[in-house]
């Protein structure tokens, strides 16, 4: 079964607006989760690493005022797409290490598709 | 910046062959790593790879992490409808590094 779950699965919003989406790791705690971003027929693009407990680590390019990070408890991190516009349209998908698990190698979440109107 | 190529880009094939593609990297990976991904879904770990030279099997499905720890390959024998989606290979430095992807294979089966 799933070792990461997001939420939503998919969002709709309108231009302008906040956008908020969680990833959990269920029956482990992940001190590191890392956040990616996928457009359409592209591979997957590291955006940040989120830190518990501390400040996100942003990637060459990803603006961090945009996109917010939150690693509040070691089981959560969210992404938060502030004041999103169509151009941010796109599929995010978190991953985290699982301690147990094929040595710390990180499982994905189903992703979440978001389209900015 | 660190860098991963995938070939071929894409492939269609008919269902019972043999399916191999390969992965090179412009840096070392301590870590190499086999994903598939399904549409609208997020990548599943197929296969990880620890050391050089290390050959695994995941049923019908069988990966190599180069000598040089700068490719590896994978082979999928006997190909069904199920496998098709895209293959992603990826590169870890270390344990709780980032995941470094390459820009898939996307497989196509033919029944």
């Amino acid at each position: 079964g799933a070792v990461v779950s997001q939420h939503p699965s998919w969002v709709i919003c309108k231009s302008g607006t906040s956008v908020k989406i969680e990833c959990r790791s269920l029956d482990f705690q992940a001190t590191t989760m890392f956040w990616y971003r996928q457009f359409p027929k592209q591979s997957l693009m590291l955006m940040a690493t989120s830190n518990e407990g501390s400040k996100a680590t942003y990637e060459q390019g990803v603006e961090k005022d945009k996109f917010l990070i939150n690693h509040a408890s070691l089981t959560l991190s969210t992404l938060t797409v502030t004041s999103a516009h169509p151009e941010d349209s796109s599929f995010y998908i978190c991953s985290a290490p699982h301690p147990q698990l094929a040595k710390n190698i990180q499982y994905f979440g189903a992703g979440t598709r978001l389209s900015v109107l | 910046g660190q860098q991963l190529n995938q070939s071929p880009q894409s492939m269609f094939i008919q269902e019972g062959e043999d399916v191999s593609m390969n992965c090179t990297s412009s840096s070392i990976f301590n870590t190499w790593l086999w994903y598939k991904q399904d549409p609208g879904e997020g990548p599943v770990l197929l296969i990880a790879l620890y050391k050089a030279g290390e050959l695994t099997s995941n049923g019908r499905l069988t990966a190599q992490f180069g000598i040089t720890r700068k490719d590896s390959f994978l082979n999928i024998s006997a190909s069904i409808p199920s496998d098709v989606g895209i293959y992603f290979c990826a590169g870890m430095k270390t344990s709780y590094d980032k995941v470094i992807f390459g820009p898939g294979t996307s497989l196509s089966v033919i029944p």
